[in-house]
């Protein structure tokens, strides 16, 4: 089954940008995923679905702030002008016909 | 608009027995794999138990698997998680969710509470 791979945490500045990575294991880097955002306190939040090629569908809501890109085995989410309430967990969860999985996480943090 | 609630969290005694429901509303319930999802404090997300549409397939954890029991009803669009043999670790917030497999786990509830302690 595939396994994701993410950073334990990250930091960048208000206002800033920050590219977070999933990173799919080897024989599946093909996969689809998703990105998920947990904000302290929150439900989780289904920020959107991320393909191979790159092409992305964002969910209900999510501001243009952020955004997804693919390369190879590598899944990206960009946040852009960081905000405050942006700094929270983020998961990337992909799956198939007889699997969930999740990744560990990255904690990211808003200097 | 998709909506999912959770209910019948609350505080436990080790050994003791919950069950929570998830209701759902504003999409075709029976068509969809769901999920129990829990955070305990300061740990990440951990996927509990999920369940496809029809309810013949099942998902556990390992650390629950035995103790916990995930069903639905789609009469009544509703998920459940009977908990059994509750443990001080189990206490966490726990998450209704929805997957698709053309999206990936799109939608999440609330939560609600779940404190197991003497």
């Amino acid at each position: 089954q595939p396994v994701l791979t993410q950073s334990s945490s990250a930091s960048a500045s208000l206002g800033s940008s920050v590219k977070l990575t999933c990173t799919l294991s080897s024989g599946h880097s093909s996969y689809i995923i998703a990105w998920h955002q947990h904000q302290p306190g929150k439900a989780p939040r289904y920020l959107m679905k991320l393909e191979g090629s790159g092409s992305y569908n964002k969910g209900s809501g999510v501001p243009d702030r952020f955004s997804g890109s693919s390369s190879g085995a590598d899944r990206y989410l960009t946040i852009s002008n960081l905000q405050s309430e942006d700094e929270a967990d983020y998961y990337c969860e992909t799956w198939d016909s007889n699997t969930r999985v999740f990744g560990g996480g990255t904690k990211l943090t808003v200097l | 608009e998709v909506q999912l609630l959770e209910s019948g969290g609350g505080l436990v005694q080790p050994g003791g027995s919950l069950r929570l429901s998830c209701a759902a509303s504003g999409f075709t319930f029976s068509n969809y794999v769901m999920n129990w999802f829990r955070q305990a404090p300061g740990k990440g997300l951990e996927r509990v138990s999920a369940i496809i549409g029809s309810g013949d397939k099942t998902f556990y954890a390992g650390s629950v698997k035995g103790r916990f029991t995930i069903s639905r009803d789609n009469s009544k669009n509703t998920l459940y998680l009977q908990m059994n043999s509750l443990r001080a670790e189990d206490t966490a917030i726990y998450y209704c969710a929805k997957s698709s497999p053309a999206a990936g786990t799109d939608c999440w509830g609330p939560g609600t509470l779940v404190s197991v302690s003497s």
